[in-house]
């Protein structure tokens, strides 16, 4: 089976700039989750879907970060504007229901700001 | 959510045992202990879970205590590419998402 795919594989911008990531899981997985990994950290989630529908937003920095799954199948997210702390790899993952294990996990995105 | 304890760095030669171990006294009874590991400049990838008994799968064996309070990850003959970092993870309150911290970090030698 296909793997969770990601792009770009990296990305440098400027602060203060917005830049988008998007995501497509594994084909018939209804859940989806986006992680931000700072280095040297393990990955934090910054939010989970279900199909079309957010199940835990909580550590989304809502003034800058939005992400949306609108026919529940790829998900995008973006950072607007982005600043200097939000370097980081953003990893996608996926399961069939949410709680379920393994989760699936894409490479990520490498993002830098200069 | 569950919290974890582990070394944050664990040196192993080529074709030993590499013994992962892994402080987790805050989680609850019914909570699984999962093990992923990320190898440099890829996603975290699983490993193996358990609940109360031992577990092995083709790639590790799981040992955990009769408290629940700690466990071990073995990989019985321990690879180069086996280098990465090792995750011991608990879900967070809702029981849907992982809970990852700053792992161990393995380093396979020749």
């Amino acid at each position: 089976e296909a793997g969770v795919a990601q792009s770009p594989r990296y990305k440098i911008i400027e602060k203060r700039q917005s830049v988008a990531f998007w995501c497509n899981p594994i084909s018939g997985h209804a859940t989806l989750y986006w992680y931000q990994q700072i280095l040297g950290q393990g990955p934090k989630l910054l939010i989970q879907f279900q199909n079309n529908g957010v199940v835990d937003d909580s550590q989304l920095p809502k003034d800058r970060f939005s992400a949306e799954r609108l026919k529940g199948v790829d998900s995008t997210l973006k950072i607007q504007p982005a600043k200097l702390e939000d370097s980081a790899v953003y990893l996608c993952a996926s399961s069939p229901h949410p709680g379920d294990q393994p989760q699936h996990f894409g490479d990520g995105t490498r993002l830098s700001i200069l | 959510d569950a919290k974890t304890t582990q070394p944050t760095s664990m040196d192993c030669a080529e074709g030993r045992a590499a013994n992962l171990p892994c402080n987790h006294s805050t989680i609850s009874g019914n909570e699984y202990v999962y093990w992923y590991r990320q190898i440099h400049s890829q996603g975290p990838q699983y490993i193996i879970h358990g609940l109360k008994n031992n577990e092995t799968n083709e790639m590790a064996s799981l040992i955990i205590t009769e408290d629940r309070k700690s466990s071990t990850l073995i990989l019985p003959h321990a690879t180069l590419r086996d280098t990465a970092v090792y995750y011991c993870i608990g879900l967070n309150q809702a029981g849907t998402a992982l809970i990852f911290g700053k792992g161990t970090t393995l380093s396979v030698s020749s």
